[in-house]
């Protein structure tokens, strides 16, 4: 399979503590971008890297939130101290420079 | 600052009939891209198609077909022969052309079709 990879597929956790979730591109990809997609809405954008390079940040991701893409592979999203709002399917997506994005299929996560 | 409104939130049809699902943007962009994605059950966003603000050709590709009216801030899309596998949420979005090469989308909210056999 040479999609866009998540893992996990799901995550269910305590308020307050924190997770990490991973996105693996298309390997030849050079962008990654994460969404936030809550319940019956559009997904949103949070950020995104170009190579190992973060160029964007959205304010929808707060000081709880951190994204990296060490090599300029895969990625990863840390969420600390979670609160019940973070409730959502976090999608990765990935592209090559002016091209359309691929997701994947999500990572849900709730927080109970 | 962009929007997207899709403003059916849900539209159930028969198998076979033909199904227009709207979306309505805006942006003080003059150079964007417009895209439909499709998330079936599964989770994982399904590009279909990408547009570029310059193009206002209709374009088909098989039972899809969009048509994208600069004058009225439309980019719709049609089902021709709906058919069971096409029940899905399909989001329509935007994104500025220039900017980070056109992929930080804007999404509109999104409509759920059901098609019924």
């Amino acid at each position: 399979d040479t999609g866009v990879s998540q893992d996990p597929r799901h995550k269910i956790t305590k308020r307050g503590q924190n997770v990490t979730f991973r996105c693996d591109p298309i390997s030849e990809h050079n962008r990654l971008y994460w969404y936030r997609q809550t319940l019956g809405q559009g997904p949103e954008f949070l950020t995104y890297f170009q190579n190992e390079a973060q160029l964007e940040k959205s304010r929808l991701l707060s000081d709880r939130f951190s994204a990296e893409r060490p090599k300029g592979s895969f990625s990863t999203l840390e969420i600390q101290r979670t609160e019940q709002g973070d409730s959502a399917m976090y999608l990765c997506a990935s592209s090559l420079v002016r091209s359309e994005a691929f997701f994947g299929q999500g990572t849900r996560l709730t927080v109970v | 600052a962009q929007k997207v409104t899709q403003a059916q939130t849900e539209i159930s049809v028969v198998e076979k009939e033909d199904v227009t699902l709207d979306c309505v943007y805006e942006t003080r962009d003059t150079t964007y891209y417009l895209f439909w994605y499709k998330q079936p059950p599964s989770g994982e966003l399904v590009f279909l198609i990408r547009r570029n603000s310059f193009d206002e050709q209709n374009e088909i590709s098989g039972r899809y077909s969009w048509n994208f009216q600069k004058s009225t801030s439309s980019f719709n899309f049609t089902i021709t022969a709906s058919q069971v596998v096409d029940s899905a949420v399909y989001f329509c979005a935007l994104s500025d052309l220039l900017k980070n090469a056109g992929n930080m989308l804007t999404f509109g909210g999104g409509t759920r079709l059901m098609v019924k056999p």
